[in-house]
């Protein structure tokens, strides 16, 4: 079945630097992995997301990467800004039936 | 836009009273999901549903059951309340295989 490791669960960055967090999946026919972003107070949003016939995508600052044979993936964000500052989640999902599995969050904090 | 309602935002309930999380979607989405939301545990998947009438345990269904008679409303049931069961309960719909819309969560109590 799935399972999601997710690292680190804080991550505290200067303003202007990166951003890594990593994920582990265990279900080899999972074949969706999208990122979440939750601000405090509020429902947890999409911001990018990954199919398994391919290796990397960017949109603008946000890139995420997937390791198939690994069983990794990978959020970056560059040149990071204050109201990058929330809780974001990697998310393992079936493509069978669409059940969508996150991992543990990783509390992002950009420091001005 | 796709709207994802929650019946409540606040909720105080009583030790073993039986308790009703109500979620309805306006995008005839196949999918819904219930999730509870615990610091440092991330989200954690109670109970999926791909269609009507048909639902899949998640990680923790110890103490809940669901139901989904019609598409766009997913309910979901604390048979006997208990208090390690206050934490925020969101709600999601997506079709399948892509983006999952949030509901804006109920605060649950236990007491």
């Amino acid at each position: 079945g799935e399972n999601v490791e997710q690292h680190p669960s804080t991550l505290s960055v200067q303003e202007g630097d990166s951003a890594v967090i990593k994920c582990t999946y265990s279900d080899s026919a999972s074949n969706y992995f999208p990122w979440y972003k939750q601000e405090l107070g509020k429902g947890p949003q999409l911001i990018i997301d990954i199919r398994s016939n391919v290796g990397e995508k960017k949109d603008q600052r946000i890139a995420v990467t997937l390791n198939k044979t690994a069983k990794h993936f990978s959020l970056h964000i560059t040149e990071t800004q204050p109201e990058d500052s929330a809780v974001y989640f990697c998310v393992e999902g079936s493509g069978n039936t669409g059940k969508l599995i996150f991992g543990q969050g990783t509390t992002l904090q950009v420091k001005p | 836009d796709v709207k994802v309602t929650q019946s409540s935002r606040y909720l105080v309930k009583r030790t073993g009273e039986k308790v009703f999380l109500e979620c309805v979607q306006d995008m005839d989405h196949e999918n819904m999901f219930w999730y509870r939301q615990d610091p440092g545990l991330g989200l954690r998947l109670i109970y999926f549903s791909y269609d009507v009438k048909m639902k899949e345990k998640g990680d923790i269904p110890e103490g809940y059951s669901v139901s989904r008679e019609k598409k766009e409303r997913f309910s979901l049931i604390l048979e006997s309340a208990s208090t390690n069961q206050t934490s925020m309960y969101l709600c999601a719909s997506s079709l399948r295989g892509v983006e999952a819309f949030f509901g804006q969560g109920t605060r649950l109590t236990v007491v």
